[in-house]
C-alpha cells in the first residue's frame, strides 16, 4: 500500500537553529499539505503546497516557516530560528486532488523536540 | 467559527460495546466531514467520511450521524473491539479551501 514517508522520525535541536523536515508524499499525489500537533492537543494545518506553490497556509504558517519541492519526489518544511514553542509532531500529508474531493494521508510523523 | 468541538475527550467502553464520539460546528460553508482514527506514534488515518447532503453513512462496523440542522455530526463504534483503542478526530473542509480543521480528539480505550 503507497505511503507518505517522513524523515526523521525525532529531531532534536537548539532554540535558534534552522530544522528541515522531509516527506516523500505519494508518488502519483499532487496536493501536498503540512500539518502540526503539539503534544494532547488536535491537529492544526500549517501549509497547503501545489503546483510548487502554496495554495493556503494558516496564521501559524509566519516567515520563519517555508515549505519547498526540491525535486520529484521529496516535500520540505523548514522552520528558521526554532523556538521553544515549535515542540510538536509535525505531519506531512498529500492527496491526488484537493482536500474534501480525495483522501489526504498521512506520514507518520517527525517529533520536533527544541531544546 | 473555524472551531470544531469534540466529545468526550475519553471514552472507556467494554468490549462489544457501542462507542459514541460527537461533533458539533458553526460554519455553514464546512462541507465535507472527516473522520480520523490515530495510533500512537503513527500519523492519522481516515476512517471515513460524509458530506452534508447524506444524513448517515455507514461502513462495517462504523457510522457517521449527520445533523445538518443542528450542525452536529457523530461517529458511532459498534461491536467495540480492543484494536480500535486510539484517539479518534473529527474534521471539517470548507469549500473553497485545502484545510482540514480538527477537532480536539477522543482517546477510546476498550477494555477486553
Amino acid at each position: 500500500e503507497p505511503e507518505v514517508t517522513q524523515t526523521p522520525s525525532h529531531q532534536v535541536t537548539q532554540m535558534g537553529q534552522e530544522v528541515i523536515l522531509r516527506c516523500v508524499p505519494i508518488s502519483n499525489h499532487l496536493y501536498f499539505y503540512w500539518y502540526r500537533q503539539i503534544l494532547g492537543q488536535k491537529v492544526e494545518f500549517l501549509v497547503s503546497f501545489y503546483n510548487n506553490e502554496i495554495s493556503e497556509k494558516s496564521e501559524i504558517f509566519d516567515d520563519q516557516f517555508s515549505v519547498e519541492r526540491p525535486d520529484g519526489s521529496n516535500f520540505t518544511l523548514k522552520i528558521r530560528s526554532t523556538k521553544l514553542e515549535d515542540s510538536a509532531m509535525y505531519f506531512c500529508a498529500s492527496s491526488g486532488a484537493p482536500a474534501g474531493r480525495a483522501e489526504a494521508f498521512f506520514g507518520q510523523g517527525t517529533r520536533l523536540t527544541v531544546v | 467559527q473555524q472551531q470544531v468541538k469534540q466529545s468526550p475527550q475519553s471514552l472507556i467502553v467494554q468490549k462489544g460495546g457501542i462507542s459514541i464520539i460527537n461533533c458539533a460546528y458553526e460554519n455553514t460553508a464546512f462541507d465535507y466531514f472527516p473522520w480520523y482514527q490515530q495510533f500512537p506514534g503513527k500519523g492519522p488515518a481516515l476512517l471515513i467520511a460524509i458530506r452534508p447532503d447524506v444524513s448517515e453513512k455507514k461502513e462495517g462496523r462504523f457510522t457517521i450521524s449527520f445533523n445538518k440542522s443542528a450542525k452536529q455530526f457523530s461517529l458511532h463504534i459498534m461491536d467495540s473491539q480492543p484494536g480500535d483503542s486510539a484517539t479518534y478526530f473529527c474534521a471539517a473542509r470548507s469549500t473553497g479551501t485545502y484545510k482540514y480543521i480538527f477537532g480536539t480528539g477522543t482517546r477510546l480505550k476498550v477494555l477486553a
